[in-house]
């Protein structure tokens, strides 16, 4: 049964850094593009991140771009996303996905990330 | 800011047909897929349409989406309550070089 399941979500301040992680089982994460979305509260989603599955291409949304780092340990099947340098904006819900555009989609239940004082 | 635009809402009684735009650009909509997503409240979005007008399995045929240049659209037939939810649309933007999702449009069923 194919499960993704994120953690590290937390209450962190402006300018503070959060590594959340998403452990996947039933598949082979680094044989599909993996991704992050995420949604603020009473929002719309926003894609953050992408990575393709030999990790050679990754993208990012331009608010994120110098601050967020996608990346994927083949060895316990995860994908990250570090974040540095949080803003109030970064405040949502962080999905993560196994491709988001094709028949064989599935996300995560999402972990909730606040940056406030 | 989303590049994506659909209506904020739409609403129908049970058994009606409803659809839902989504308007884009040269970049995205008008050279690439669009997907369509279904969210229930309080759920993670769950694939409804990709390649524009494909179905996954497990999903009624009371969905169907189509494109047509920098637009496309969902369309609900024979309305029913659990499909009460909010709905997006995306595709890739190369002029960004990112994904892009649509406003979304809260579905009420009257």
């Amino acid at each position: 049964e194919v499960q993704l399941v994120e953690s590290g979500g937390a209450l962190v301040q402006p300018g503070g850094s959060l590594r959340l992680s998403c452990a996947a089982s039933g598949f082979t994460l680094s044989s599909y593009w993996m991704n992050w979305v995420r949604q603020a509260p009473g929002r719309g989603l926003e894609w953050v991140a992408n990575m393709n599955e030999d990790g050679s291409g990754k993208y990012y949304v331009d608010s994120v771009k110098g601050r967020f780092t996608i990346s994927r340990d083949n060895a316990d099947n995860s994908l990250h996303l570090q974040m540095n340098s949080l803003r109030a904006e970064d405040t949502a819900v962080y999905y993560c996905a196994r491709g988001i555009s094709t028949v064989d989609s599935y996300w995560g239940q999402g972990t909730l990330v606040t940056v406030s004082s | 800011q989303s590049v994506l635009t659909q209506p904020p809402s739409t609403s129908g009684t049970p058994g009606q047909r409803v659809t839902i735009s989504c308007s884009g650009s040269s970049s995205n909509i008008g050279s690439k897929s669009v997907t369509w997503y279904q969210q229930l409240p309080g759920t993670a979005p769950k694939l409804l349409i990709y390649s524009n007008n494909q179905r996954p399995s497990g999903v009624p045929d009371r969905f169907s989406g189509s494109r047509s240049g920098t637009s496309a659209s969902l369309a609900i037939s024979g309305l029913q309550s659990e499909d009460e939810a909010d709905y997006y649309c995306g595709a890739w933007d190369d002029s960004l070089n990112g994904y892009v999702f649509g406003t979304g449009t809260k579905v009420t069923v009257l």
